[in-house]
């Protein structure tokens, strides 16, 4: 049968590189955001988060940006390592959490 | 950051039979708890919540007799996969939320031969 579920789009960088990881979020009520990071065969983990009333947040290597007014968020990870190859989820809480695609990050050697 | 453990980490069953998963707050307590299910290189599909003491609240286009799910005390929630088929061979992830933020179980791999 038809597997379901977004398809997750990719992302290949060079390790030493940046990468920019996109989501759109979707209520604009939503407070607060938080970025995973899922390794394969492994549950999700706590990247960084941002509440609403900032547009910046930096953390070890990752930054996160936030623009309301197209309701947007990006996680920028600075000279990429192998070990960041993973798929990244954002999600944006209100009353309840919901999940963005996801990006899988592929880091070449 | 809490800790969130599930287990088992993989399983493989014959079709027919019934898989149990379990996922336990370590070092809080938590009276909601999340289930999901992800496929190959897919995102994270909720599946239900899972409230401590009541009734679980399954998303739409969840069978509800097929996914049983047990929340029985503070620290721990069960999903049972009866009757399981090949179709349910799936990554299965439960979480729970602490304060604003989720904390998510390491996964367990269910196949069905």
């Amino acid at each position: 049968g038809e597997s379901v579920g977004l398809h997750l789009p990719t992302l290949s960088v060079q390790e030493g590189d940046n990468s920019i990881i996109n989501c759109a979020y979707s209520n604009s009520a939503s407070d607060y955001f938080i970025w995973y990071k899922q390794e394969s065969g492994k549950g999700p983990q706590f990247i960084i988060d941002i509440r609403s009333n900032m547009d910046k947040r930096q953390g070890q290597r990752v930054t996160v940006l936030l623009n309301k007014t197209v309701k947007h968020l990006s996680l920028q990870i600075a000279a990429t390592q192998p070990g960041d190859s993973a798929v990244y989820f954002c999600a944006e809480i209100k009353d309840d959490m919901r999940f963005g695609a996801g990006t899988r990050l592929t880091v070449k050697p | 950051g809490a800790v969130v453990s599930q287990h088992p980490s993989r399983v493989i069953c014959k079709s027919g039979t019934s898989v149990k998963i379990e996922c336990r707050s370590l070092d809080f307590q938590a009276t909601t708890m999340f289930w999901y299910r992800q496929f190959p290189k897919k995102s994270l599909m909720l599946m239900a919540t899972s409230n401590e003491g009541s009734k679980a609240t399954y998303e739409q286009g969840v069978e509800k007799d097929k996914f049983l799910i047990n929340h029985a005390s503070l620290t721990l929630s069960t999903l049972t996969v009866t009757s399981a088929h090949p179709e349910d061979s799936s990554f299965y992830i439960c979480s729970a939320r602490v304060q604003e933020k989720l904390f998510f179980g390491s996964g367990t791999q269910l196949s069905v031969l």
